[in-house]
């Protein structure tokens, strides 16, 4: 079974240029999760999507951060423009959306902006 | 804000040892779930516990829940040096799929 894929691995820009993170998830799960870690911390969770439509996004920096999940398959997250605290690794998840199912991660976006 | 504060954040033990590490949370859970993370990598999933059990294992695993004191404990036995790791607590807030991760505690396990 194929994992959650994510791209680029790295990314590295100047501030107040944009990036934008992909996110492909498992097939068949329905809920896709962005969560942004900086060093040393846990995971912060940003949006939840439940299919296409966003469950949670309270978290989400909503005058840079934008993120959509086209036809509920893949996902995508922007950042513009972008600031020197925005560098961290952005983590995407997915799962079936059931009270007792398990997150699976993908390996992660990490973004240095300089 | 973090839903979970796991300690000790670091804990350093020699091969063979067990490791035990702790996570308190606010809230009413659905369940609560145990993640690990090797460095530069994502989350793997190790256990999850349903807000109606106490006490779950899983190969050398043996997670504990309390949600009168709103805690839980993760014991490693046995450990390896492949166990050296950040392991995080997740709950799930009552009602909702919302996973929300706690601070972690950093593993190093010493050969």
């Amino acid at each position: 079974e194929a994992g959650v894929a994510q791209s680029p691995r790295y990314k590295i820009i100047e501030k107040r240029q944009s990036v934008a993170f992909w996110c492909n998830p498992i097939s068949g799960h329905a809920t896709l999760y962005w969560y942004q870690q900086i060093l040393g911390q846990g995971p912060k969770l940003l949006i939840q999507f439940q299919n296409n439509g966003v469950v949670d996004d309270s978290q989400l920096p909503k005058d840079r951060f934008s993120a959509e999940r086209l036809k509920g398959v893949d996902s995508t997250l922007k950042i513009q423009p972008a600031k020197l605290e925005d560098s961290a690794v952005y983590l995407c998840a997915s799962s079936f959306g059931t009270n007792t199912g398990e997150l699976f991660f993908g390996e992660g976006s990490r973004l240095t902006v300089l | 804000s973090q839903q979970g504060e796991e300690d000790p954040q670091a804990l350093s033990i020699q091969e063979g040892e067990n490791a035990t590490m702790n996570c308190s949370y606010k809230t009413s859970i659905n369940n609560l779930q145990w993640y690990r993370q090797n460095s530069g990598r994502g989350l793997v999933h190790l256990i999850l516990i349903r807000s109606n059990e106490r006490e779950k294992h899983s190969g050398r695993l043996r997670v504990t829940l309390d949600t009168s004191k709103k805690s839980s404990s993760l014991l490693i036995t046995a450990s390896r040096a492949a166990d050296t790791a950040s392991y995080f607590c997740a709950t799930a807030l009552m009602g909702t799929y919302k996973y929300i991760f706690g601070t972690g505690t950093r593993l190093k396990v010493l050969a």
